[in-house]
C-alpha cells in the first residue's frame, strides 16, 4: 500500500477484555514503531521493533501491553485485561531505516475502554 | 519529565501574516529535531526538519530556527493559510538511540 495503514480505527472495549491493534507499515520499511497518545499530549513511545526483532519495549506501560512483528512486516499491539486508563490514539510508524529521522505514521487506532 | 516542551496549547493568526510556533528542549544529546503536522483523525505528517550543524532549514512556506544555546527550536510559517490550521509537534532525537521524543503540540488556527 502507499501508506502506513492501521485496523480497527476505532474500538470500544469493556474494562477488563483483550484487544489487538494492527498496523500494516510501508512495504519495506524495516523499523516500526508504536506510539500511545492520550487526549492533548503528543504522542508517547512505546516500543520499537527492526525487522522481527523488538530491540526497545521500555516505553511499554505495564506487563499487560505486548507487541510483535513475527515477519518483520505486520505488527499486532495487544493489550490484556484493558483499564480505562488505556483510552487514548494508538499510533503505529514506520521508517525505511533508522527511526531517529523521518517517521511515516498510520491514523492510528482510538481505543475507548468502558 | 518533558524533555521537549510546546508551552503555547494554542494558536491564532490572521490569514496572510507569520505564525511562528515556538519549542524548547532540555537534553543537551538532542541533534536532530523535526516538526510534524497532525490533521484530527489522521496520524502525524512530516514538516521539516534540522541537524544540530545547522541554525536554519527553509522548505518554502516553512523556515525552523535553532538556537543550541538556547536549546530552543521555532517553526515560521509565511504567509499563513487556511490549510495551516492543524496541531504541531515538535520532536527530537539523539544519536543515542533509534526513537523520537514529541511534545504536547500546539493548535494554530488560522483566521480568515
Amino acid at each position: 500500500g502507499a501508506g502506513v495503514s492501521q485496523s480497527p480505527r476505532y474500538k470500544v472495549a469493556k474494562r477488563g477484555q483483550d484487544v489487538a491493534l494492527r498496523c500494516d507499515p510501508i512495504s519495506g520499511h524495516v523499523s516500526l514503531f508504536w506510539y500511545q497518545q492520550a487526549l492533548g499530549q503528543g504522542p508517547e513511545f512505546l516500543t520499537y521493533f527492526q525487522n522481527e526483532a523488538q530491540l526497545d519495549k521500555s516505553g511499554l506501560p505495564s506487563d499487560r501491553f505486548f507487541a510483535e512483528r513475527p515477519e518483520g512486516s505486520v505488527s499486532t499491539l495487544k493489550i490484556q485485561r484493558t483499564q480505562q486508563e488505556d483510552s487514548a490514539v494508538y499510533l503505529c510508524a514506520s521508517t525505511q531505516g533508522t527511526g531517529r529521522y523521518e517517521q511515516y505514521f498510520g491514523p492510528g487506532t482510538r481505543l475507548t475502554v468502558t | 519529565d518533558q524533555q521537549v516542551k510546546q508551552n503555547s496549547p494554542s494558536l491564532s493568526v490572521q490569514e496572510g501574516r507569520i505564525s511562528i510556533l515556538n519549542c524548547d528542549y532540555t537534553n543537551s544529546m538532542f541533534d536532530y529535531f523535526l516538526w510534524y503536522k497532525k490533521y484530527p483523525a489522521e496520524g502525524p505528517t512530516f514538516l521539516i526538519s534540522i541537524s544540530s550543524i545547522k541554525d536554519k532549514n527553509e522548505d518554502g512556506r516553512f523556515t525552523v530556527f535553532l538556537n543550541k544555546s538556547a536549546k530552543h527550536l521555532s517553526l515560521h510559517i509565511v504567509p499563513s493559510q487556511p490549510g495551516d490550521s492543524a496541531v504541531y509537534f515538535c520532536a527530537a532525537s539523539s544519536n543515542r538511540d533509534d526513537k523520537i521524543i514529541f511534545g504536547k503540540g500546539t493548535r494554530l488556527h488560522i483566521l480568515p
